[in-house]
């Protein structure tokens, strides 16, 4: 059974940093690129990051390239988002996702969410 | 980017009706990768649909999309209890895949 388990969300102020983490199983980790999605409670859903299964591409949406770091590390079968310069905007659950297959970015899999709360 | 569109916001049925929702996109979705995910609240989205018309695995056949170009419809034949809930479109065609603003269906 696939599962993606997301975690270290929390309550940050403006400006300041958070990771977080995806660890995966039920599936081979390594032969899919893997995204981060996020949704504004109350909100619509929102593409934020892709990294390839070999880590050489990385794509961002434009709202946050510059401030967000996605990376992976498949021994350990997890993903990451590095997320600085946070901003209230940012606030939302942030989902890891599995695309269907490795080159379409349509997820069949997506984890519980994490959430992040960006205020003072 | 590839904005999308949908329709109704909300969606009043009963259980047994046919429900009907739509999508559309500011331009042309590439070879048609459209998808559908059905959304309730506390739980991951479940994509229903991709490539517009094909159903994902244990999807019952209830569900079914159609379109293509910039109109897309994702039709449930007749409405089971369980699924009131938000529905999603997504295309995948251009970069970055973008999301419609969802349609809520709710019992009427």
């Amino acid at each position: 059974e696939v599962q993606l388990v997301e975690s270290g969300g929390g309550l940050v102020q403006p400006g300041r940093s958070l990771r977080l983490s995806c660890v995966a199983s039920g599936f081979i980790f390594e032969d899919y690129a893997m995204h981060w999605v996020r949704q504004v409670p109350g909100k619509g859903l929102e593409w934020v990051s892709f990294i390839s299964w070999n880590s050489n591409r990385i794509d961002y949406a434009d709202s946050v390239k510059g401030r967000f770091t996605i990376s992976r590390d498949n021994a350990k079968n997890s993903l990451y988002l590095q997320m600085n310069s946070l901003r209230p905007e940012d606030s939302a659950l942030y989902y890891c996702a599995k695309p269907l297959h490795s080159g379409w970015e349509v997820f069949d899999y997506w984890g519980q969410g994490t959430l992040v709360t960006v205020s003072s | 980017e590839i904005v999308l569109t949908q329709s109704p916001g909300t969606l009043s049925l009963s259980p047994g009706e046919r429900a009907t929702l739509s999508c559309r996109a500011s331009q042309s979705v590439s070879s048609s990768y459209l998808a559908w995910y059905q959304h309730k609240p506390g739980q991951a989205p479940r994509l229903l649909i991709y490539v517009a018309s094909s159903r994902a695995t244990d999807i019952p056949d209830r569900f079914s999309g159609s379109g293509s170009g910039t109109d897309f419809t994702l039709t449930i034949s007749r409405l089971e209890p369980e699924d009131f809930a938000v529905y999603y479109c997504q295309q995948f065609g251009s970069s970055p895949p973008t999301f419609g603003g969802g349609t809520k269906v709710e019992i009427k």
